[in-house]
């Protein structure tokens, strides 16, 4: 299973809106609802941002929003700030119990 | 406190074994699927290893199949990932994470587990 395509890096500056894009093909993203995103700090654990293509967990900003189109999914944040400088994952079902990422991009608050 | 603690980790050899474990507290296994997800230094992130809510069903990533195994003990509400005929590609460090449902596979990690394969 090949890894979902995102841009290697991305950056903005405080209070612009920026978005990342993960291209997968009909058997992931374009298959299911099942679409993740994932942000990492340096030398930390994942943290679950966006589940079910636009659903948040319970404590985390609206100003992070997930849409998809056919087999590409995005994440939108606005208002950046400077604690969003983080790797991003997005992650989506791809097959019977079977997971794919995506290879991360680096976002830079400048 | 809802967490997750993985131990077991270290440097092996090529060709190695190794047992990782990861503790959860504030919910049971029992009820929640799992997995285990990996990331080679540097690099992004890899799935690996899935067990169903009632421990019947396991699936693994193509790259692993073979050579490792989840499972766990539901009497120490733990979370296993036995790796055998280890490579220099397994190298990365290794998370745990909790499925709320399966829409939603990652809603908790652990802080991780690193593993170092070198002779």
């Amino acid at each position: 299973q090949s890894a979902l395509t995102q841009p290697a890096s991305v950056s903005g500056s405080p209070g612009q809106s920026i978005t990342i894009s993960c291209s997968g093909t009909s058997s992931d993203i374009g298959s299911n609802n099942a679409v993740s995103w994932y942000q990492q700090h340096p030398g930390k654990a994942p943290k679950l941002i966006i589940y079910e293509v636009t659903k948040w967990p319970s404590g985390v900003s609206n100003r992070f929003s997930g849409a998809k189109s056919g087999n590409t999914a995005s994440l939108t944040i606005s208002g950046l700030q400077a604690e969003d400088e983080a790797d991003y994952y997005c992650c989506s079902h791809a097959g019977i119990r079977h997971w794919v990422f995506g290879g991360g991009t680096k976002l830079t608050v400048l | 406190q809802v967490q997750l603690v993985e131990s077991g980790g270290g440097v092996v050899q090529p060709g190695g074994s190794l047992r990782l474990s990861c503790v959860a507290s504030g919910f049971s296994v029992t009820n929640y699927a799992m997995h285990w997800v990996r990331q080679a230094p540097g690099k992004g992130l890899e799935w690996v290893a899935f067990i169903r809510y009632d421990g019947t069903l396991t699936y693994h990533a193509d790259s692993v199949k073979g050579r490792f195994t989840i499972f766990r003990d539901d009497s120490k509400n733990t979370l296993y990932l036995q790796l055998s005929s280890l490579r220099g590609d397994d190298t990365a460090m290794y998370y745990c994470a909790k499925e709320d449902y399966p829409a939603n596979p990652f809603d908790l990690w652990g802080r991780g587990t690193l593993v170092t394969v070198s002779p």
